[in-house]
């Protein structure tokens, strides 16, 4: 089945750098984007970018651009997300999650009617001094 | 930037129907989906593209969207439903979610 497996649990120092990484298996890893979406404890969730596993391609909300990076790994079937600059308010779950259709155009990003099933466990990225 | 406003709160006895919305401007327009979370658990996708239901969802869940508003129903609601749920949607090229809405089964 398909599945979605997250690093383990970080703590950074604020303006540090964490590294998420996400295993696919169960599908044809190039066939389908995946997301990063963000939840701090209580709060609701935030989409911060997606990445086409085919051509590397990525698209990041502007919050974060400069500071994020979406890559991936072809050989192993991974996808990571790297945060830099951290700060002591992005305490959080950081998930990553496949869309639910195949993509249709192989490369670049093409969003608006993607829907993000299955989801990973999740990565508890903690910030603090 | 765009807004989904969602209840903080709902609450329905076991049996009954709960419905719960989703507030956006001219949000008919787009597609919407919704998503059941547990305490300590992922996300889960239950409805998408307005109103279709992911295989394993059961057919207590349904979706519309219409005009400014997108509604989860959950028919004969049961203890197992109790959870947060959040809508999105996509707007200028960006996942936008709502606040969340708990659930309470009581």
């Amino acid at each position: 089945q398909v599945q979605l497996v997250q690093s383990g649990a970080e703590v950074k120092q604020p303006g540090a750098s964490v590294k998420v990484s996400c295993k696919a298996s169960g599908y044809t890893f190039s066939n389908y984007y995946i997301h990063w979406v963000r939840q701090a404890p209580g709060q609701g969730l935030e989409w911060m970018g997606i990445i086409n596993p085919s051509d590397g391609s990525t698209r990041y909300v502007q919050k974060f651009q400069g500071r994020v990076t979406m890559t991936r790994d072809m050989s192993t079937r991974t996808v990571y997300m790297e945060l830099s600059r951290l700060r002591s308010d992005e305490t959080a779950v950081y998930y990553c999650a496949r869309d639910r259709d195949i993509i249709v155009v192989p490369a670049g990003i093409v969003v608006g009617r993607n829907w993000f099933d299955p989801w990973g466990q999740g990565t508890l990225v903690t910030v603090s001094s | 930037s765009y807004e989904l406003t969602q209840p903080p709160s709902v609450s329905v006895s076991p049996g009954q129907t709960a419905g719960i919305t989703c507030s956006g401007d001219n949000l008919g327009e787009k597609y919407a989906c919704w998503f059941q979370q547990k305490p300590g658990q992922s996300p889960l996708l239950v409805i998408y593209q307005d109103s279709k239901r992911p295989s394993g969802i059961p057919e207590r869940f349904s979706g519309s969207n219409s005009g400014n508003t997108a509604t989860l129903t959950i028919s004969g609601t049961q203890a197992m439903d109790e959870a947060d749920y959040y809508c999105q949607a996509w707007d200028n090229n960006t996942a936008v979610f709502g606040g969340g809405t708990k659930l309470t089964v009581l």
